[in-house]
């Protein structure tokens, strides 16, 4: 069955930092990056970011510069997004999503289930 | 960054009907465009690509027009089971960016 796992909920403080994981099966997992996006409350989706399960870069949106990390691990199929220096506007839904082709194609046939990130004092 | 818009934010008509959504962005993407649903609790699926292009296994009342700034999907029979958010996407370039979302509801 293709699907992305995601790792369960979490409650950060702020300036805290969150590690989200997510499993790929049903496919080869090299051979489609994985994007990042995430969504607060009562809004649109926000693309984050992605990487190359294959090389490991990383390319990130410019708005999470520096606060943001994701890696991979080809042995167990495994993506992971950090964050970093939380604030409370980071509270989201956090989605990893698979690329639909082979070479990019920027839109998305599969979707994790998503990782609530509640950010709270 | 591409904004992009849609509109109606939410929209409510009868089973059968004829639905449009449009999304509008703010510079040309010729049809980089791309389409989702989600229902609660559930994660988004891909309804659309390349503004017109119908993904797999969705059924063929759904449809996508457009190209440059001005978008459009359409479902031509409107089903209880189509009762969602739909998004926009623009695929032209990084940052992408997402629609605000129209909620759906089937009466």
């Amino acid at each position: 069955q293709v699907q992305l796992v995601q790792s369960g909920a979490e409650v950060k403080k702020p300036g805290a930092s969150v590690k989200v994981s997510c499993k790929a099966s049903g496919y080869t997992f090299t051979a489609y990056d994985i994007n990042w996006v995430r969504q607060a409350p009562g809004q649109g989706p926000e693309w984050m970011g992605w990487i190359n399960p294959n090389s490991g870069n990383a390319h990130y949106a410019l708005k999470f510069k520096g606060r943001v990390t994701m890696t991979r691990d080809t042995s167990i199929s495994t993506a992971y997004m950090e964050l970093s220096n939380l604030r409370s506007d980071d509270t989201a839904v956090y989605y990893c999503v698979k690329d639909a082709g082979t070479r990019p194609t920027w839109y998305f046939d599969l979707w994790g289930r998503g990782t609530l990130v509640t950010v709270s004092s | 960054d591409i904004q992009m818009t849609q509109s109606p934010t939410s929209l409510s008509a009868f089973v059968g009907d004829r639905v449009t959504i449009t999304c509008r962005a703010s510079q040309n993407i010729n049809a980089y465009l791309n389409w989702y649903q989600e229902k609660p609790g559930k994660a988004p699926t891909l309804v659309i690509y390349g503004a017109s292009s119908l993904q797999s296994g969705v059924p063929s009342r759904f449809s996508g027009s457009g190209s440059g700034t001005d978008f459009t999907l359409t479902i031509s029979s409107l089903q209880p089971e189509d009762s969602a958010t739909y998004y926009c996407q623009q695929s032209s370039g990084t940052p992408l960016t997402f629609g605000g979302g129209t909620k759906v509801e089937v009466k």
